[in-house]
Formats: structure tokens, sequence, C-alpha cells
């Protein structure tokens, strides 16, 4: 099966402007998530979505970090306005459980690496 | 809250040497988890998992780890270890009815000739 699709892999911009990810998961996962893995320290959830409802996103800086997930299969995230502390990876990731369900391990993406100048 | 804590930032190893991976867990409800191994520029992959029964759980690549309740342990391990092997290692708890995992702050395997 094809794996967890993101774009782009590599993105520099500098502070103030704004930036948006894309992750396409694996096809029927009910699941999706964002990461956050800044450089030496492991990922944090940012955002989680059960088909196109969010379910948790109490790490989201909501002032302007967003996401969305309009169909319930790909999804954008979108930073406005990046500041320096944003450099990091952003990881896409997909399972089929949904509330209670029994799939424990995520597909993770590849990510992309932001670095914000 | 539920946490990870990993033991060790930097674990160098000759080849073909044993090493063992630290994690410990706090956890206050039932304790599925998890070992992810991420490679340079990709992103992470699991290794293997421990939902319940037998409290040694052998995954991919020769690793293995063993789930330890009294001492809230889930140290990785591996007889023998490969150039290959270099990599960043993460413990992960699952948190919450939404499968939401909780990861440590990894640990570097630096493998030596």
């Amino acid at each position: 099966e094809a794996g967890v699709a993101q774009s782009p892999r590599y993105k520099i911009i500098e502070k103030r402007q704004s930036v948006a990810f894309w992750c396409n998961p694996i096809s029927g996962h009910a699941t999706l998530y964002w990461y956050q893995q800044i450089l030496g320290q492991g990922p944090k959830l940012l955002i989680q979505f059960q088909n196109n409802g969010v379910v948790d996103d109490s790490q989201l800086p909501k002032d302007r970090f967003s996401a969305e997930r309009l169909k319930g299969v790909d999804s954008t995230l979108k930073i406005q306005p990046a500041k320096l502390e944003d450099s990091a990876v952003y990881l896409c990731a997909s399972s089929q459980g949904g509330q209670g369900g029994f799939n424990y391990g995520y597909t993770f993406g590849s990510g992309t690496r932001l670095t914000v100048v | 809250a539920q946490s990870v804590t990993q033991l060790d930032s930097q674990v160098p190893v000759f080849e073909e040497a044993p090493v063992e991976l630290r994690c410990n867990y706090s956890s206050s409800v039932s304790v599925y988890l998890f070992w992810y191994v991420q490679y340079p520029n990709q992103g992470l992959q699991l290794l293997l998992k421990y939902l319940s029964g037998s409290t040694l759980v052998k995954g991919i690549n020769g690793f293995e780890a063993e789930f330890n309740k009294s001492q809230t342990s889930f140290h990785l391990r591996k007889p023998s270890v490969h150039i290959s092997d270099t990599a960043e290692y993460f413990c992960a708890v699952r948190s919450g009815g939404y499968n939401k995992l909780i990861f440590g702050a990894g640990t570097r395997l630096a493998v030596h000739p």
C-alpha cells in the first residue's frame, strides 16, 4: 500500500511569512495526526482528526497555526505568521483506529523540514 | 498525565556489541507502549509494540523489548548491532481513547566499526 505522502520536503521562509504543508494519508485511514518535532526532542502532537472532525487540538498554537481536513482525506497545516521557534520537522501520520479503536500503530510520512530565518 | 522518559540521550556502541536503550513511563491506566526508529531525514518507523500478553515483545530488525510493570519500564535491546542500526530511537505511550501517542525525547544510537 502507498504510504503517507507529505509535501514539500523542505521549506525555508522568513519570520512573519506564512507557510502551508500538505498531507495525504493512507487510503481508508480515518485518523490523521500532525506532529511537530523540534530538533533534539520527541514529536509532539499538534492536532488529531477523526475523519473530518477535530478530536484533539489542545497543543496547537491557535493564534498562528490552523489545520483542516475538509473531506476527511488529505489535510493542510498552515502557519501564519511564522516565528523562529516554529523551525522543526512537521510529521503527518495516519491510522485506522477510531474512538477506542484497536489500532495502535501509526504510519508516518517523511515529514516537512521547516526553517524559519 | 502519561509521560515517557528516555534515560540516555546518546548511546555509542561498537558493531556486533549488545545494546540496551532505556525507557520509563508513567501511566495510571492500561498501558500500551511502542518503540519507533527514525533514520536521518525520514519519518518514524514502528519497531515493536506492547499491547497485552507476553511481556517480551519481538520486533523488526532483531530488536526486542521487555515490559516491566513493577519498574514501569520498557527497555529496548538488541544482542548484536550493525552499522545500519545507527538512528534515533523513540519510546512512546498511548494516551487516551483517541490513540494519541506521547513520545520520549529520543535516544541517538551511534554504532561504530
